[in-house]
């Protein structure tokens, strides 16, 4: 079945270390893919996206994410966590050709920072 | 700017009753979504508007769930004969025009929490 997959529902990672948050999506042709931060309260902020070219993409609050094709992947990363980064975040995609817009959410991944 | 805006930002309606759920997208954003959050889950989408008309309804679950967008700006999300299980977070979005089909930001608004008893 078609689908987007988180495979971790909460990670816990101390400030100032590295964060990776997964991401795999399983569609017959490469999707256009995005990832959204959620935080207590507020909206749902999108952080980046990629439709094609470079595989590297560069989002706001200084987070990036690599596609990968072979792997199916869209994996967000941050170099450095800060404890404003503890949040829900989501991937999701936009699959189904011209005229398509709905996004399929992941079911999240809820990050907490340590001090 | 002004942001998405939702009203309620909470309702709590008995097993049976109608309710309406407001969404006031961006100013000249064209395209407006509807979303459902279910508690523990990511967002699933419901209905697309381009304009007045629903160019995508294929998420509503069922004949209970109603949309409309009369003037191309405002919405309201209509559910009739209201269930337990429509308990969720029910999220609007809107986009700018001009952009190709599915590479368009949503920005989405803070949601109208909906309990039904």
């Amino acid at each position: 079945a078609q689908s987007v997959t988180q495979p971790d529902i909460h990670i816990t990672v101390s400030e100032g270390a590295s964060l990776e948050l997964r991401c795999n999506y399983s569609y017959g042709a490469t999707p256009y893919l995005f990832w959204y931060v959620q935080s207590p309260g507020q909206g749902l902020q999108l952080l980046l996206k990629y439709f094609s070219g470079d595989t590297l993409v560069q989002g706001i609050k200084g987070f990036e994410a690599e596609f990968k094709r072979s792997q199916s992947s869209f994996n967000l990363r941050k170099p450095s966590v800060h404890w404003s980064d503890a949040a829900e975040y989501f991937c999701a995609v936009v699959v189904g050709g011209a005229g398509r817009r709905a996004l399929t959410f992941g079911s999240g991944t809820r990050l907490q920072v340590q001090p | 700017g002004a942001g998405v805006s939702q009203t309620p930002s909470n309702k709590v309606t008995e097993k049976g009753k109608y309710v309406e759920l407001r969404c006031d997208p961006i100013s000249g954003h064209t395209a407006l979504y509807w979303y459902r959050q279910s508690l523990g889950q990511g967002p699933e989408f419901l209905i697309y508007f381009q304009g007045t008309g629903a160019a995508d309804d294929s998420g509503l679950p069922n004949d209970r769930f109603f949309a409309v967008r009369p003037e191309g700006s405002v919405s309201t999300l209509k559910i009739q004969r209201t269930e337990r299980g429509d308990s969720a977070v029910y999220l609007c979005a809107s986009s700018p025009p001009g952009v190709a089909g599915g590479t368009d930001t949503q920005y989405f608004g803070p949601g109208t929490r909906l309990t039904v008893l």
